[in-house]
């Protein structure tokens, strides 16, 4: 059973920069098969993707975030982790980590972290 | 970008009754890339359809999604206690890109 979990500091202040970490176990993160992604949810909000990874570098992410988003993997820990600088009170979020499905022409999320509430806050 | 919109915000229904849940897109999308997830208060979401019309593992037969090009729907065919809650709709497109609908809120009525 694949299960992911997030990490990382629980209170960000204005103008710092996030960091989270997801750990991937019960599977590797060096498939093929999947992406690795940061998805948030702003409180009583829908779904944001913040963006994804392959296992081998490669990066996508959300036009509005981009300037300020920094996605990595490391294969050898099992990890991936997201970076968000010069953040505002308006990336107070619950943050998730996810796999995205990206095989036989069928996409989709199907494991997802617990999230992490991230505040932003002086 | 592909805008999905989903109807109506909020679904007021009593146990044992259908729901019927829309999804339209901007643009036309392969439903091969279509997925639909329901989330609790406080939990992560779960996937429950994906390819338009496939149920994910576990997932029981009372729920069920249908539709093509920019047009989808997910319908509960008799509302168990359990399934109220909130159910977005997603879809993967170019760049590559993921977005999700806004999200209709099925709450007991």
């Amino acid at each position: 059973q694949v299960q992911l979990q997030e990490s990382g500091p629980g209170l960000v202040k204005p103008s710092e920069t996030l960091s989270l970490t997801c750990t991937v176990s019960g599977g590797s993160i060096s498939s093929s098969s999947y992406y690795w992604v940061w998805i948030r949810q702003a409180p009583g909000k829908g779904l944001e993707w913040i963006g994804s990874i392959y296992y081998r570098g490669t990066t996508y992410y959300n036009s509005s975030l981009k300037s300020r988003v920094i996605i990595s993997v490391d294969t050898s820990k099992n990890q991936f982790s997201l970076r968000l600088s010069s953040v505002t009170a308006a990336d107070t979020s619950v943050y998730y980590c996810a796999r995205f499905v990206a095989a036989e022409a069928l996409y989709y999320f199907d494991y997802w972290g617990q999230g992490t509430l991230v505040p932003v806050s002086s | 970008e592909i805008v999905l919109t989903q109807s109506p915000g909020t679904l007021s229904l009593s146990p044992g009754e259908r729901a019927t849940l829309s999804c339209r897109a901007s643009q036309s999308v392969s439903s091969s890339f279509l997925a639909w997830y329901q989330q609790k208060p406080g939990q992560a979401p779960r996937l429950l359809i994906y390819g338009a019309s496939s149920r994910a593992t576990g997932i029981p037969d009372r729920f069920s999604g249908s539709g093509s090009g920019t047009d989808f729907t997910l319908t509960i065919s008799r509302l168990e206690p359990e399934d109220f809650a909130v159910y977005y709709c997603q879809q993967y497109g170019n760049s590559p890109q993921v977005t999700f609908g806004g999200g209709t809120k099925v709450e007991i009525k």
